[in-house]
């Protein structure tokens, strides 16, 4: 596998479900993101982080909680999510320096996500 | 304010023809990176071209290069010698701040169709 890979790559799930979205990088990264793409909505970043550490969470909804095991893997644990949860979740990683910039984000191709 | 702005929702280019993305962004971090990424109708986010705050020249990949005009706060892509192939979503998206601290904002994206 190279790249960044993202399973599954389509879920329907029920509101009282519990899914995880799973995403690994081959880049020998450090940092890695989950975004939400809604449709006519701008790209929403989520959850970043860096070397292991969450860094940002951008008041997502405690629905939604991220996980970390090391470098390479990163999960989007789901619970109990409304309709308007809706969307293509996307994985991505980068390589951030000494200084803590990171530069072009590598991403993964979705998870394509439908509440009902 | 928008963090990121582009204006036009879609644009059409014939093939063989230049082709010019507006995007303008709002930071009072002095230390910024923008991005252009690419996403086709099968959802992966390609990346294209990055251009950092301080770095004195445009950037330029292949047929791609981004018109920096720090004054006026915009980050237009120019893609030359379009393809059919250059057909799909085009983000424009600013990194600020680093390590634990980075935000990543993208704009709401330009539809470019090449008509043969």
């Amino acid at each position: 596998e190279t790249g960044v890979t993202q399973t599954p790559r389509h879920l329907v799930m029920g509101m009282t479900n519990k899914k995880s979205l799973k995403c690994e990088q081959h880049l020998g990264h450090n940092a890695m993101y989950w975004y939400k793409q809604s449709a006519k909505k701008p790209l929403e970043l989520m959850f970043v982080y860096n070397f292991k550490e969450q860094t940002e969470n951008n008041s997502v909804p405690s629905r939604f909680s991220p996980e970390c095991p090391n470098s390479s893997h990163l999960f989007l644990h789901l619970h109990t999510l409304q309709p308007e949860d809706s969307a293509l979740y996307l994985c991505a990683s980068s390589q951030a320096g000494s200084t803590g910039i990171s530069y072009e984000q590598y991403f993964g191709p979705g998870t394509r996500l439908t509440v009902t | 304010a928008q963090k990121i702005t582009q204006t036009q929702p879609g644009m059409f280019v014939q093939e063989k023809e230049a082709v010019t993305l507006d995007c303008t962004y709002d930071t009072s971090d002095p230390s910024y990176g923008l991005f252009w990424y690419k996403q086709p109708s099968s959802g992966e986010m390609i990346f294209l071209i990055y251009q950092g705050s301080y770095d004195q020249q445009n950037a330029t990949e292949g047929r791609y290069s981004l018109n920096f005009q720090k004054a006026r706060k915009s980050a237009n892509l120019v893609i030359s010698a379009s393809q059919l192939g250059d057909s799909a979503m085009y983000f424009c998206a600013m990194r600020e701040g680093r390590g634990g601290y980075q935000k990543v904002t993208f704009g709401t994206g330009t539809k470019l169709q090449v008509i043969p």
